[in-house]
């Protein structure tokens, strides 16, 4: 079983800096297979990067996704008041057919 | 725009079963091949649960298949899931969504289901 870990656990940053959220597979994954969502408190999931590097529909380019094999990176420029909130990585495994989710990394302001 | 609704009991008894019904509106239900229970313990992460394909087989989460049933409901542009022989360990945010490639584009609000007596 693949394993995803997000890092950090916290990031505590303020409006108008760069956060840079880290997700490491335990094996390598291809690339098509790993997206990227934003939870705000109350709310379900919102599909922000999918294929490693593609933004959904309607997300700003101040969010970005990178990354291949292993290492997978969310970056956000420029923080607004409104970016606040837990990150998770998903990534889909092909056999058997299921999608495994990172523990979360909560953006929170400093 | 494509719109998913979870409805079903908010409370279930300690071995008894969940029953979940998504209802997905605004779109067609055929516009994908897949749809997916997600589900979230409070103040925990996000697990997926299992995925029903509309042209062919089931897909669950091995560590609940033996528990696990999703069906559809064509006629009625909805999807359900039951999980038998219930825990306390299964209360959580119960989250129907679509597939949209290898991820899941669109969400339903979530319901909240505790197990307790």
């Amino acid at each position: 079983e693949i394993v995803l870990t997000q890092s950090p656990g916290i990031l505590s940053l303020s409006p108008g800096e760069r956060a840079t959220l880290s997700c490491r597979a335990s094996q390598s994954i291809n690339s098509i297979y790993l997206a990227w969502y934003q939870q705000k408190p109350g709310q379900a999931p919102r599909l922000l990067i999918y294929g490693a590097s593609s933004r959904a529909t309607g997300i700003p380019d101040r969010f970005s996704g990178s990354g291949s094999g292993t290492d997978f990176t969310l970056s956000i420029s420029r923080l607004e008041p409104d970016d606040f909130a837990v990150y998770y990585c998903q990534q889909y495994v092909t056999s058997p057919p299921m999608y495994t989710f990172g523990q979360g990394t909560k953006l929170e302001i400093k | 725009q494509v719109q998913l609704q979870e409805s079903g009991p908010g409370l279930v008894n300690p071995s008894g079963t969940l029953s979940l019904t998504c209802a997905v509106s605004g779109g067609s239900f055929s516009s994908s091949d897949y749809w997916s229970w997600i589900r979230q313990p409070p103040g925990k992460g996000l697990e997926w649960i299992g995925q029903i394909f509309l042209r062919g087989s089931n897909y669950y989460n091995p560590s609940l298949k033996s528990r696990v049933t999703i069906s559809v409901d064509k006629s009625k542009n909805q999807f359900s899931l039951t999980l038998d022989s219930v825990t306390a360990a299964d209360s959580a945010v119960y989250y129907c969504a679509r597939h949209g490639g290898f991820y899941h584009d669109y969400w339903g609000q979530g319901t909240l289901v505790t197990v307790s007596s």
